[in-house]
């Protein structure tokens, strides 16, 4: 499986862009990039996916390198329901869709 | 209506014992996964069934064993419960089988603890 790298932990204050990272040097061609994050007590939720070109949707955005071998969770403004654990991962098709300790956000009001 | 739903969300159990943990998509899809997130927060793919068939086994003991009755239901068995059978469980599903385009809509999981 191609691994993803991301940081163990962020912080952030309240209301300000987060920019979350994750290194994929390894991805081939046909993986896509999935982002979730898991709220405590809670099961992972989809957040956003993309293949090469930049995503947006109501929750974040999703910067990905021109290369690939990187991407970027864009959280726009940062409220206190989003601290989460948050998890980059490469999804190859037909096959288990691992993951990896993601970075814990935390969010300071 | 919840996407994905599993019962019980907590089991304790003692070793040795037979329980299941029951799961429920109401979106349609096709195939359906058992993940394990143990205490260290890994989450590990256990099964996934596409259509009722078993697509992966991901080196699960035998004493777990999963049923899909229908693609809309995968339940979970676990025969002679150890200590370290213990973490959260959780169920998915997913539009494609394999679908690289196609996100995981998770449960809230089953916490299960084996004392």
């Amino acid at each position: 499986d191609a691994k993803t790298t991301q940081p163990n932990s962020m912080e952030s204050n309240e209301e300000e862009p987060v920019h979350l990272p994750c290194n994929h040097s390894t991805i081939s061609g046909t993986d896509y990039i999935h982002w979730y994050r898991q709220l405590p007590s809670q099961g992972p939720e989809y957040v956003i996916h993309g293949l090469t070109s930049n995503v947006n949707n109501r929750m974040a955005s999703l910067a990905i390198a021109e290369d690939r071998k990187s991407s970027t969770l864009i959280l726009h403004r940062a409220t206190l329901r989003d601290a989460a654990v948050y998890y980059c991962i490469l999804h190859g098709g037909y096959q288990k869709v691992t993951f990896g300790t993601g970075t814990k956000l935390q969010v300071i009001p | 209506d919840t996407a994905v739903s599993q019962t019980p969300k907590y089991l304790v159990t003692q070793m040795g014992n037979d329980k299941s943990i029951k799961c429920e998509q109401n979106l349609g899809h096709d195939t359906m996964y058992w993940y394990k997130q143990d205490s260290k927060k890994f989450l590990k793919i256990m099964f996934s069934y596409n259509n009722k068939e078993l697509i992966i086994n991901e080196t699960v003991p035998n004493r777990f064993s999963p049923k899909s009755p229908d693609k809309a239901h995968l339940n979970l068995h676990i025969n002679s419960l150890e200590l370290g059978d213990s973490a959260v469980y959780f169920c998915a599903s997913s539009q494609v089988q394999g679908g690289r385009n196609s996100p995981l809509h998770f449960g809230n999981g089953t916490r299960l603890t084996v004392t």
